[in-house]
């Protein structure tokens, strides 16, 4: 199976500050990369798919980037909205998902 | 407006069964793959099980294979997972996502169910 290494595990930030998580594969899936936010008590929500895609609404303040086994994941101008956590999920195996452990990100 | 609403969780004793419900609205359920993803307190999201939207292919995570069964009323525009011999590994709160087909990104989610598994 594929593993997805994510982290930071938690960080803390400002409003106005830009962050970056980082989620490593243990073998190339390509561009089969996908960002979550999950906010507690309501639905995850897709953010970023095929590694840097935004979905549908998402604002332009988050990005992602990468291929291969190395990706990056960026909020720029942080939010007080965007207290939650992220969670990296891989795609590229047809028959299982994986997702990376998550990164709780608290704004100060 | 896609809407997810998933019932059917509650508390049961190891062993047991409990069969979860995922109504959907606002898009044309047979269109699309369906899912559960759960998880456990304190820890991450597991993918679980997909049902795909065309030619009903299912598909289960290593660890539900032979326990857990999906299954999806088109009619009714409502996916189940039936989970049989229960674990408290089990214990988790079950999403149940949509995607366009199977292994593609989970574009909506529900807002979940508690599944606790305990004596």
């Amino acid at each position: 199976d594929i593993q997805m290494t994510q982290s930071p595990s938690s960080l803390s930030a400002s409003v106005g500050d830009r962050v970056t998580i980082t989620c490593q594969a243990t073998r190339d899936i390509r561009n089969f990369l996908n960002w979550y936010q999950e906010k507690p008590g309501k639905a995850p929500k897709l953010l970023v798919y095929d590694a840097s895609k935004l979905a549908t609404g998402v604002p332009s303040r988050f990005s992602g980037g990468g291929s291969g086994t190395h990706f990056t994941f960026t909020i720029t101008s942080l939010q007080p909205e965007d207290s939650a956590t992220y969670y990296c999920q891989q795609y590229d195996n047809l028959l299982f998902y994986t997702f990376g452990q998550g990164t709780k990100l608290e704004i100060k | 407006e896609v809407q997810l609403l998933e019932s059917g969780g509650g508390l049961v004793q190891p062993g047991g069964s409990l069969r979860l419900s995922c109504a959907a609205s606002g898009f044309s359920f047979s269109d699309y793959a369906m899912s559960w993803i759960r998880q456990a307190p304190g820890k991450g999201l597991e993918w679980v099980s997909a049902f795909s939207g065309t030619g009903g292919g299912t598909f289960y995570a290593d660890s539900v294979k032979g326990r857990f069964t999906i299954s999806r009323d088109n009619s009714k525009d409502t996916l189940f997972l039936q989970m049989n011999s229960l674990k408290a590994e089990d214990t988790a709160i079950y999403y149940c996502a949509r995607s366009a087909v199977v292994a593609t990104p989970f574009d909506y989610w529900g807002q979940g169910t508690l599944v606790t598994v305990s004596s």
